[in-house]
């Protein structure tokens, strides 16, 4: 256990449904990152935080998907009108927010695994 | 764009060590971590090299040479329960975001 908490652990819902998920980060932790991550591959960076702040947000992600990080604590992920192609893992992690080559080490969650039917 | 490549599978035996290369290709770069994932689980981080050379921790090594965009995850001793995903990742901004290679499989074998 990281420290990290995610809410739900696993999601199923139809095509065409919105859905949202929880991130509580570790208490301390600055930053705040969004990934996506399917079977063979490597999380995919979807979006992240620093404090409240969304400061970067992949091209990779569509209109359908938003984020918030309201009080510089938990987020919330949320896709609009779910399609197939979104059925993955989604992964939260939170880091301190070192700056420079120092470690940042990001600490992840256990996940939300979504299935679109 | 961005691209890390390291080998999709290796398989070594209890006790052996085993070499995870991960070459990179990315806009920027501030350092190199490795994580392991256990199937169902959380990638763990298991180190970081910001600087060329060997970092040791343990049992497992990384390596790194930004001259060559190549790194190295060294795992000694290998055991049972080192079977698991490890990926490398490369910290492109100082804001701390990362870009993840797809991950080796190791199986470790009695």
């Amino acid at each position: 256990d990281t420290g990290v908490s995610q809410d739900p652990r696993h999601k199923i819902t139809k095509r065409g449904q919105n859905v949202t998920f929880r991130c509580d980060p570790i208490s301390e932790h600055n930053r705040l990152y969004w990934y996506r991550q399917t079977l063979g591959q490597g999380p995919e960076f979807l979006t992240y935080f620093q404090n409240e702040a969304q400061l970067e947000k992949s091209r990779l992600l569509s209109d359908r998907f938003s984020a918030e990080r309201p009080k510089g604590s938990f987020s919330t992920l949320e896709i609009q009108r779910t399609e197939q192609g979104d059925s993955a893992m989604y992964l939260c992690a939170s880091s301190l927010g070192t700056s420079g080559t120092s470690t940042d080490t990001q600490y992840f969650g256990p996940g939300t695994r979504l299935t679109v039917l | 764009g961005q691209s890390l490549e390291q080998p999709s599978e290796v398989t070594a035996v209890e006790g052996a060590i085993v070499q995870i290369n991960c070459t990179y290709q990315t806009s920027g770069f501030y350092g190199l971590s490795w994580y392991q994932q256990h199937d169902g689980g959380a990638p763990t981080f298991l180190s970081y090299n910001a600087l060329d050379g060997l970092e040791e921790t343990g049992r497992f090594s990384s390596f790194l040479s930004r001259s060559d965009s190549y790194g190295y995850l060294l795992l000694q001793e290998l055991q049972m329960k080192d079977s698991a995903s490890y990926f490398c990742a490369v910290r492109v901004s100082n804001a701390g975001k990362s870009t993840f290679g797809d991950g080796t499989t190791l199986t470790v074998k009695p």
